[in-house]
């Protein structure tokens, strides 16, 4: 399976620990964006990243949310000191990244995080 | 700001009925547009997408988009629903090296 690989596929986490979301890209993308989906809401940015860089994080909360995508490994979302308003679906999308060109975002199976 | 808007939050069909789902964005600039369908239980997947052309976009499983600039529109049809297209329908926009930004999403249910 060639595709965009997310785990844990369901998470819990009591108020106050750690949730850390692992994303696995396509083979040969080097891009990853995080997307977050809340109940009756659509899905809305959070985070893109190349290997090793982080391009845009406006989308991310300023506090006790981080990303990375190490040059080796997955890509990491991680969030600390978890609240119940962080229960969503988290989703990851990878595509090839060409530059200055648009090109399609192929999305994992996602990540649902339920804060106890 | 841009945004995505989707009219529609649930439509209810019965098979062989047509099909439209209405998206308007707001964007400056040249913007490539997006349907995403998620099925129960599965993840998105891309339906169709416009970057330049034809601005009659065909997908998959006989889904075609038309794109209208003049009215800053992407609507999604079919013109024949069957059961198994129940699923919730994203609409999304982007311009190139930025983030998709999404639409609320319109979950269609077929009765058979």
């Amino acid at each position: 399976n060639a595709g965009v690989m997310q785990n844990p596929r369901h998470l819990v986490r009591r108020r106050g620990q750690e949730a850390r979301l692992r994303c696995s890209p396509m083979k040969g993308h080097s891009h990853v964006y995080w997307y977050r989906q809340l109940p009756e809401e659509g899905l809305k940015f959070m985070v893109y990243l190349q290997k090793e860089n982080i391009i845009d994080e406006s989308g991310m909360p300023k506090e006790r949310f981080s990303a990375e995508f190490p040059k080796e490994g997955p890509s990491i979302l991680r969030i600390q000191q978890v609240v119940r308003g962080d229960s969503a679906a988290y989703f990851c999308a990878s595509s090839l990244g060409l530059a200055g060109v648009t090109d399609t975002q192929y999305f994992g199976p996602g990540t649902r995080l339920t804060v106890l | 700001a841009q945004s995505v808007s989707q009219h529609n939050h649930h439509v209810i069909l019965s098979e062989a009925a047509s099909l439209e789902l209405g998206c308007n964005y707001s964007y400056g600039g040249t913007v490539n547009l997006f349907w995403y369908v998620q099925y129960p239980g599965q993840h998105l997947q891309l339906l169709l997408k416009y970057f330049s052309g034809d601005p009659l976009v065909k997908g998959i499983k006989g889904f075609e988009a038309e794109f209208i600039k003049s009215k800053f529109s992407f609507n999604l049809r079919k013109p024949s629903v069957q059961w198994s297209d129940t699923a919730e329908y994203f609409c999304a926009a982007t311009r190139a090296g930025t983030a998709l930004i999404f639409g609320k999403g319109t979950t269609l249910s077929v009765s058979s």
